[in-house]
């Protein structure tokens, strides 16, 4: 699986848009990218994932660069449920059967 | 969507005593299951694959005999920490492939303290 880098951690205002960047430069053409979030104390939540058109779905949206070397998660309205640690994961579809490598991911705060 | 679910949610047990743990996949089939293991304030860190009809693969540094793997049916896979120390105090997490796409369904976790 590609390498990703993300920022250790970010803020945002309740009710505004976060977005959460994801660099994998060294994606391949069959990786997908996905994004899973893992909310204090909780197992990890499936977000969404694509391969290289932008995904929207009932909890958020990703854009993926023309080039696939970097997306962004976005949270259109944030909540303070939405206060998690974000983890962008890229990988190839085929690879199902085997586990997740998760990075440090990104803390998320969003404060009243 | 699909679930997982772990069993107990939390477990404190004494030092030398024996815990096990239950992981199922309520409303599909996973012939595959993870068990990660994760310490305050690090990320998920995979401790083993458990294989229905086969032994169980652990990750390098994880000891077989100590955690113990069994995939007892297609839905049901136990971990059980034998002969527990209060450095196996940890949040236990059990995941499973999605049989319809490239996700993964992940369990609620466990969190063990062992004193």
């Amino acid at each position: 699986d590609a390498k990703t880098t993300q920022p250790t951690s970010m803020d945002c205002a309740e009710g505004r848009a976060a977005n959460l960047p994801c660099n994998h430069s060294t994606i391949s053409g069959n990786e997908y990218v996905y994004w899973y979030r893992q909310i204090h104390s909780q197992g990890p939540q499936y977000i969404i994932h694509g391969l290289k058109n932008n995904e929207t779905n009932e909890m958020a949206s990703l854009i993926i660069t023309e080039d696939r070397k970097s997306s962004t998660l976005i949270l259109p309205h944030a909540t303070l449920r939405d206060t998690a640690v974000y983890y962008c994961i890229v990988r190839d579809r085929g690879n199902s059967g085997y586990a997740l490598n998760f990075g440090k991911g990104t803390s998320l705060l969003v404060t009243p | 969507g699909a679930v997982v679910s772990q069993h107990p949610s939390w477990v404190i047990c004494k030092s030398g005593t024996s815990v096990k743990i239950e992981c199922r996949s309520l409303d599909f089939q996973a012939t595959t299951m993870f068990w990660y293991r994760q310490f305050p304030k690090q990320s998920l860190m995979l401790m083993a694959t458990s294989n229905e009809g086969s032994k169980a693969t652990y990750e390098q540094g994880v000891e077989k005999d100590k955690f113990l793997i069994n995939h007892a049916s297609l839905t049901l896979s136990t971990l059980t920490v034998t002969s527990a120390h209060p450095e196996d105090s940890s949040f236990y997490i059990c995941s499973a492939p999605s049989p319809w796409g490239g996700e993964q369904y992940f369990g609620p976790g466990t969190r063990l303290t062992v004193t």
